[in-house]
């Protein structure tokens, strides 16, 4: 089955600079990868996802890199601030429509 | 989007008793999802649930602890059987919009003591 691993577990940036999440998954067949922003306390959020036949994804400050050769795709969240903080997900969607999740990454922007 | 109703939103239990958690869904949907959110951690699937079929389980979950009903295409069940401390957790439901879209209900909080 798949298997999706996310590093880093934390990242601290400065207000203004640019927050880099990567992930790596297994299984060759998955095809979805979405990236959710979870904030204390709330349910997970989509914010960007991309889809196997694409390489790269934006939306204002977040864009989503795909490699499916190396198997492994990144968030980028450029001008950061505050509102940023929070945890973000990566997940791969494997035949069956399963989302497998990575680890987590907790994302701290310092004013 | 799909909007999931999810409740209760937390519940304190007692070890040895069971709770069920429920999720109605406003659109029909095909699949459902059961996800586990121990604390500080990831989402780890604990089922899918497609109406007029049984639940399709993960390793590691069974159905003799996480029962799960599907009777129609919006709503769904979790039960927690038989509960310890170590069940305490966050549990979220989950359905696709279009066949990737994910959206979550706003998930249970359950502590046992």
């Amino acid at each position: 089955g798949e298997n999706v691993e996310q590093h880093p577990s934390t990242l601290s940036v400065q207000e203004g600079d640019s927050a880099v999440i990567k992930c790596t998954y297994s299984d060759s067949a998955s095809n979805y990868f979405p990236w959710y922003k979870q904030e204390l306390g709330k349910r997970p959020q989509l914010i960007i996802d991309i889809r196997s036949n694409v390489g790269e994804k934006k939306d204002q400050r977040i864009a989503v890199t795909l490699n499916k050769t190396a198997k492994h795709f990144s968030l980028h969240i450029t001008e950061t601030q505050p509102e940023d903080s929070a945890v973000y997900f990566c997940a791969g969607m494997d035949s069956s429509y399963k989302l497998i999740f990575g680890s987590g990454t907790r994302l701290l922007v310092r004013p | 989007s799909a909007v999931i109703s999810q409740k209760p939103s937390r519940d304190i239990c007692q070890r040895g008793t069971s709770l069920t958690i429920q999720c109605q869904v406003d659109s029909q949907v095909t699949m459902m999802f059961w996800y586990r959110q121990q604390p500080g951690q990831s989402l780890t699937l604990i089922a899918t649930a497609n109406q007029g079929s049984e639940a399709t389980y993960e390793s590691g979950f069974v159905i003799d602890k996480f029962p799960i009903s599907r009777p129609n295409l919006t709503f769904s069940t979790l039960t927690v059987s038989n509960m310890s401390p170590e069940d305490s957790s966050i549990y979220l439901c989950s359905t696709l919009q279009g066949d990737t879209e994910a959206f979550f209900g706003q998930g249970t909080r359950l502590t046992v003591v």
